[in-house]
């Protein structure tokens, strides 16, 4: 079970928008930057978020983070084929001392 | 472009020692304030954060992980190394060699992964 809690799996249509949440604790998510990664099947993790709302050289502006206390959510518009992947939240936990992951969402694109 | 790239033993039996590199092209290892680590992703299953290390030698390990694991550092070869002993079954898994900078946890380079199955 893991520290960080996401959906297991959402599902939505070319062209929709889905919203991913990453819910933690006062240890985590309320206290550290969050960060959120895609994988593609077969392929590493990449990061798409970083400092809970900041996007990388490179990543559309289609995808968007933000935080609320011991929440965090990665948004997706305008969401493509190409979309479809695991999608991981993670920052440190200060109780543990370790850097903590959510057990991942499964993206669909329908 | 920083490169991650790691090498090492696709099978390793129970109770044996797992051991991987990871070497970096396009930066150095020594730049202040990267740390260096190790990821895991059983089949099928989320991430697994293993440790860190940076180029001074300083370590932190997952305590669920600390009795058997050792990260290394070699800076003429721009690598760092994982150790983990008495592998089970339940160690078979792809790691990952990661880096983020600062006190920001945002893994911005990563390997392509390496399979290590336990098994014998």
């Amino acid at each position: 079970q893991s520290v960080l809690t996401q959906p297991p799996s959402m599902s939505a249509a070319p062209g929709q928008r889905v919203t991913i949440s990453c819910s933690g604790s006062s240890f985590n998510v309320g206290k550290n930057f969050v960060s959120w990664y895609q994988q593609l099947s077969g392929t590493a993790p990449k990061l798409l978020i970083y400092d809970n709302h900041k996007r990388p050289s490179g990543i559309p502006d289609r995808f968007s983070g933000s935080k609320s206390g011991t929440s965090a959510t990665l948004g997706i518009t305008g969401l493509q084929t190409g979309d479809e992947a695991d999608y991981y939240c993670g920052t440190w936990d200060n109780s543990l001392n370790v850097v903590v992951f959510g057990g991942g969402t499964k993206l669909t694109v329908l | 472009q920083v490169q991650l790239q790691e090498s090492g033993p696709g099978l390793v039996k129970p109770s044996q020692t797992l051991s991987l590199t990871c070497t970096i092209s396009g930066g150095s290892i020594t730049t202040d304030l990267y740390y260096w680590n190790w990821i895991r992703q059983p089949p099928g299953k989320g991430l697994e954060w293993i440790g860190y290390i940076l180029y001074t030698g300083t370590t932190n390990y997952n305590p669920s992980l600390k009795s058997r694991v050792s990260i290394s550092v070699d800076t003429t070869k721009n690598q760092f190394s994982l150790n983990l002993a008495s592998v089970t079954s339940a160690d078979t898994a792809v790691y990952y060699c990661a880096r983020f900078y600062g006190v920001d946890i945002a893994f911005d380079s990563w390997g392509q992964g390496t399979l290590v199955t336990a098994s014998s």
